[in-house]
């Protein structure tokens, strides 16, 4: 109950195309939601979060799709660049809970080809 | 403001041996968490302090343990080192809870011969 299973596990996306990686999740006791992009030798950095109560967030090129009853969010990012070219990680948590940990899924390594 | 430092940036060692890695958070961040990066499992929870208490673990075995100072500074141990351990060990810091924003370090990469 406490996974979060992403998929695709590696992705290959034109440049100016739409990448588009999902997640789900089981404990419904979730209710916050980040995805975290990584270079390689650095650590991960928040890219975007989104909170139960909407269904969708977006932050530039970047936009989080939030479906409470199948319990599924994913991450879309349009215009793809070749910058973008990192591993990207979504997490759920409870996050009104103190001492509650960040659950990460195992991870999309994305492609943008120019 | 600096960001999260973590030292060593890499490590070598051999089996049976013991580790201790740190960790300074942003200034005025007071959770510290630990996580271990390995290809096959990702980012697995190892552990949290806020306060110099450790207000949740994750499933490890009790080879790993930290601790944190009242600078919020905090160190991680992994004492009797299997092969298994390699890994990228990330530490990260928030000001209150493990669930605000997280700031993740570069990581320690440990390789056990």
């Amino acid at each position: 109950q406490q996974q979060v299973k992403q998929s695709p596990q590696s992705l290959i996306v034109q440049k100016g195309g739409i990448s588009i990686i999902n997640c789900a999740y089981e404990n419904t006791a979730f209710d916050y939601f980040p995805w975290y992009q990584q270079f390689p030798g650095k650590g991960p950095a928040l890219l975007i979060a989104i909170r139960p109560d909407v269904s969708e967030k977006k932050e530039g090129r970047f936009t989080i799709s939030f479906n409470k009853s199948a319990k599924q969010f994913s991450l879309h990012i349009m215009d793809s660049q070749p910058g973008d070219s990192a591993t990207y990680f979504c997490a759920a948590s409870t996050a009104n809970q103190a001492g509650t940990a960040l659950i990460f899924g195992k991870g999309t390594t994305l492609s943008v080809s120019s | 403001k600096a960001g999260v430092t973590q030292t060593p940036r890499y490590l070598i060692k051999t089996r049976g041996q013991q580790v201790t890695l740190s960790c300074s958070p942003i200034s005025g961040h007071r959770s510290v968490s630990w996580y271990q990066q390995t290809p096959g499992q990702g980012l697995q929870f190892l552990f949290e302090y806020f306060s110099e208490t450790q207000r949740n673990k994750g499933n490890f075995p009790g080879r790993f343990s930290g601790r944190q100072f009242s600078n919020s500074r905090s160190e991680m141990n992994v004492s009797t080192l299997e092969l298994g351990d390699s890994a990228l060990y990330l530490c990260a810091s928030s000001p209150f809870r493990s669930t605000d924003t997280q700031y993740f370090g570069p990581g320690t990469r440990l390789t056990v011969l």
